[in-house]
């Protein structure tokens, strides 16, 4: 019930391709989904989020894809740079971000040039 | 803004000694504080909810008094890890939980890698 499954595991894209990772969850009282992005040795850093109430969030480079009735969340990078190459978290949490956070398994992107 | 610092970076310690891990929210007050455990390739994995004030909730399965959690102000919680042995040796991270308009947000800290040996 709290599980989120996030794949694929490990994905190569080249430079200024599009970067697909998705993700799907259980639980239908999650609320708030966010985004991480972790490089080596580093803690995560938060990408970009999205609430149920829309169907799609951009920001820059990077879209967040949202299907409620499907329970399905994915992130989409635009124009790939190399510097995206990093271990990408999906998540979910309840009362709208207010408990703890349940993590996808990670995917590792890597961009070749 | 909504920057958050560990520390140390990188601690090396003998088997049976306690370490402490510092985590501070620089620029917000955050009730909320979660520590988390990582081992290399693989997910984080939720240790414990530190909040303000008050005794910490820790994930089944999680030692509380091998893993201390003190939350003693709005800016600091720390983890100290009591007699290390080498299978606590780990990347250990912490987040703040911060207000945002419609909903709250964690933030990390960069993590803490700890090598016992």
């Amino acid at each position: 019930q709290q599980q989120v499954k996030q794949s694929p595991q490990s994905l190569i894209v080249q430079k200024g391709g599009i970067s697909i990772i998705n993700c799907a969850y259980e639980n239908t009282a999650f609320d708030y989904f966010p985004w991480y992005q972790q490089f080596p040795g580093k803690g995560p850093a938060l990408l970009i989020a999205i609430r149920p109430d829309v169907s799609e969030k951009k920001e820059g480079r990077f879209t967040i894809s949202f299907n409620k009735s499907a329970k399905q969340f994915s992130l989409h990078i635009m124009d790939s740079q190399p510097g995206d190459s990093a271990t990408y978290f999906c998540a979910a949490t309840r009362n709208f971000g207010n408990e703890k956070l349940t993590f996808g398994t990670g995917t590792r992107l890597t961009i070749i040039p | 803004g909504a920057v958050v610092s560990q520390h140390p970076s990188w601690v090396i310690c003998k088997s049976g000694t306690s370490v402490k891990i510092e985590c501070r929210s620089l620029d917000f007050q955050a009730t909320t504080m979660f520590w988390y455990r990582q081992f290399p390739k693989q997910s984080l994995m939720l240790m414990a909810t530190s909040n303000e004030g008050s005794k910490a909730t820790y994930e089944q399965g999680v030692e509380k008094d091998k893993f201390l959690i003190n939350h003693a102000s709005l800016t600091l919680s720390t983890l100290t890890v009591t007699s290390a042995h080498p299978e606590d040796s780990s990347f250990y991270i912490c987040s703040a939980l911060t207000s945002g308009r419609y909903q709250e947000t964690q933030y990390f800290g960069p993590g803490t890698r700890l090598l016992v040996l």
